[in-house]
Parts: structure tokens; sequence; C-alpha cells
């Protein structure tokens, strides 16, 4: 099974911070990666996409990068509305891996 | 609008076992490649199973042998049949649409709301 490792777990950021999320893949998947975003109580979102696609109607503050094994999420300026835990997940082979989440909390 | 609306959630005791359906909308699971992906409280997200359009399936260590993923394409609906429930089964319960791309089936948007599965005595 291919293991997903994302850090940091958790950031205490503000709004207008620029923040990475790192992930690393235990072998190489390509560019078979994708971003989530989930809120509490709600449906986990898709965000990115083949490692560095916009998902439609996600806003371009988002951003991906990476491929083999090293994989990054960039939020540009971190909105209120951005607090929220953070996946990434390889879909290059069955299991479907996510990372352990990466927890974004207001400073 | 695509959507999906799980239900068949609840409480069940060990041992137990629970259908969960998937009901679908806008899209039609016979086309699509469709998973179920569990978060247990205070955990992360774990992918359990998917079924692909051809009708393969393939599942998680954790829960082979005891969940087994289906479909009726006349109801437009998934299942998730699981047996031998274990306290540590108890999550919420999500279904997801997988991209149709070789190589992204495992791409899930979107997903639907979540069924809450409890297992204890």
């Amino acid at each position: 099974d291919i293991q997903m490792t994302q850090s940091p777990s958790s950031l205490s950021t503000s709004v207008g911070d620029r923040v990475t999320i790192t992930c690393r893949a235990s072998q190489s998947i390509s560019n078979y990666l994708n971003w989530y975003q989930h809120k509490p109580g709600k449906a986990p979102n898709l965000l990115i996409y083949a490692a560095s696609s916009l998902q439609s109607g996600v806003p371009s503050r988002f951003s991906g990068s990476g491929s083999g094994t090293d994989f990054t999420l960039t939020i540009s300026s971190l909105q209120p509305e951005d607090f929220a835990t953070y996946y990434c997940q390889q879909s290059s082979n069955t299991p479907y891996t996510f990372g352990q989440g990466t927890k974004l909390e207001i400073k | 609008e695509v959507q999906l609306v799980e239900s068949g959630g609840g409480l069940v005791q060990p041992g137990g076992s629970l259908r969960l359906s998937c009901a679908a909308s806008g899209f039609t699971v016979r086309s699509n490649y469709m998973s179920w992906v569990r978060q247990a409280p205070g955990k992360g997200l774990e992918w359990l199973s998917v079924i692909y359009v051809g009708g393969s399936t393939y599942y998680a260590d954790s829960v082979k042998g005891r969940f087994t993923i289906s479909k009726d394409n006349s109801k437009n609906t998934l299942y998730l049949q699981m047996d031998g429930l274990r306290p540590e089964d108890t999550a919420v319960y999500y279904c997801a649409k997988g991209s149709a791309v070789p190589g992204s089936y495992g791409r899930f948007d979107p997903w639907g709301q979540g069924t809450l599965v409890i297992v204890s005595s």
C-alpha cells in the first residue's frame, strides 16, 4: 500500500497568511494526487486534482504542485472560510490512501 | 445538479449488520466509478471500497471480507453491506463519485453529506 504523509498536522494561522502544506508518498505516484478541504459536518470538497489542476469553482488562491513523491498545497492569502482540515490523497492505486490531515486553526 | 444522498446509518450492536444506501442524481452510477470513504470520530478520512464501471470491486484491508459494495443501476443507487461490525467501525460514512479518467478513478467529486454508523452495545 502507498502511505501518504502530510505535514504539519496542524497550523495556527491568521487571515491573509500564505500557507503551505506538504504531502509525501511512500513511492512514486506520478501526478495522481488530489487535495480536499473538509469542514465539520460537511462533505469533503475537491480542491486540486492531478497535483496542480484547480477544480472548477475553487478560488484561485489555492494552488498545487509536485510530482513523483513530493507535493505541496499552497493558499496564497488565507480567508476566514479557509479554516478547515486539508487532506492529500493518492489515486494512483487502490487502496486510495489519504494523508492524516492538516488542520488550519485561527491564531 | 450532480448529487449523492446517503442513508441507512444508525446504532447497531457489535457483530451486527447494516446496509448503507447512496442515491445518485444528475448522473448514472452505471457509468461511473463509485467509492465509500469513512471518518471515525477524531480521525482522518479512510477509503474503504470502490466499484468500477465493469463491476470489479476493491476493498481496504480493514473491511475486506466483512463489507460488500454493490450498485443497482435501475435505482441509480450505490450500497455498502456491512457485516460483522466492530466498535472501531463507528464513523461517518460517505459515498463519492470517482473520475472516469483512467488513473483517476479515485479522484472524488462530489461526495454525499455522510451517514453516521455507531457500533456499540
